[in-house]
């Protein structure tokens, strides 16, 4: 699986879209971009996910650059709620099943 | 509704001692996995199982073991406890063909004194 970049830490007001980008400049033709967040203490929980064209969802959208090499997670009314540790995983299809391997992921901080 | 469900959700052993962790799930997913977190090292991968009867190490593996004997449970042991096992253990399954299902446990805190 391709290698990701994440800023360790960034700081958000609340109401305001929150932008977290993701570099994975070795990323395969075949590999998807995963978002996960975990909210302290808990378990993680699957965001979004996409393979080269923009995705929506309720949760969030994930933006995904033309050559694939950068993905940008976007907020876009950040809570005091979404204050946590957000995991950018890119994994190839043809691993169905395979584990995901976590990083460090970035530190989203909300504040009022 | 299904679920997945981790217990105990916090356990003091010795060192020394032999400690399983549960871990059932009803959502009748084939993949499962266990993970520990730590400060400072993120989510960390220790064993994981595609099925009855298989299992596989993952990053972290020395020092556990798991079994899948059903489709419900992966039980993860630890040997001899030691100290540096000290940690959050997290659960988590999925089902194949699908890797943007992963559902996780609550997790284990484990103190190994």
């Amino acid at each position: 699986d391709a290698k990701t970049t994440q800023p360790p830490s960034m700081d958000c007001a609340e109401g305001r879209a929150a932008n977290l980008p993701c570099n994975h400049s070795t990323i395969s033709g075949n590999e998807y971009v995963y978002w996960y967040r975990q909210i302290h203490s808990q378990g993680p929980q699957y965001i979004i996910h996409g393979l080269k064209n923009n995705e929506t969802n309720e949760m969030a959208s994930l933006i995904i650059t033309e050559d694939r090499k950068s993905s940008t997670l976007i907020l876009p009314h950040a809570t005091l709620r979404d204050t946590a540790v957000y995991y950018c995983i890119v994994r190839a299809t043809n691993q169905a099943g395979t584990a995901l391997i976590f990083g460090k992921g970035t530190t989203l901080s909300v504040s009022s | 509704d299904a679920e997945i469900t981790q217990s105990p959700r916090h356990k003091i052993t010795e060192t020394g001692r032999q400690v399983t962790l549960a871990c059932h799930q009803t959502w009748n997913h084939n993949n499962m996995f266990w993970y520990r977190q730590d400060l400072g090292h993120g989510l960390r991968l220790i064993h994981y199982s595609y099925g009855v009867h298989d299992t596989n190490k993952g990053e972290v593996s020395d020092g556990y073991s798991v079994s899948r004997s059903n489709t419900e449970d992966l039980p993860l042991t630890l040997e001899s406890a030691a100290s540096s096992q000290t940690s959050v253990y997290f659960c988590a399954s999925s089902e194949s063909g699908a890797p943007y299902g992963y559902t996780f446990g609550s997790g284990t805190r484990l103190t190994v004194v």
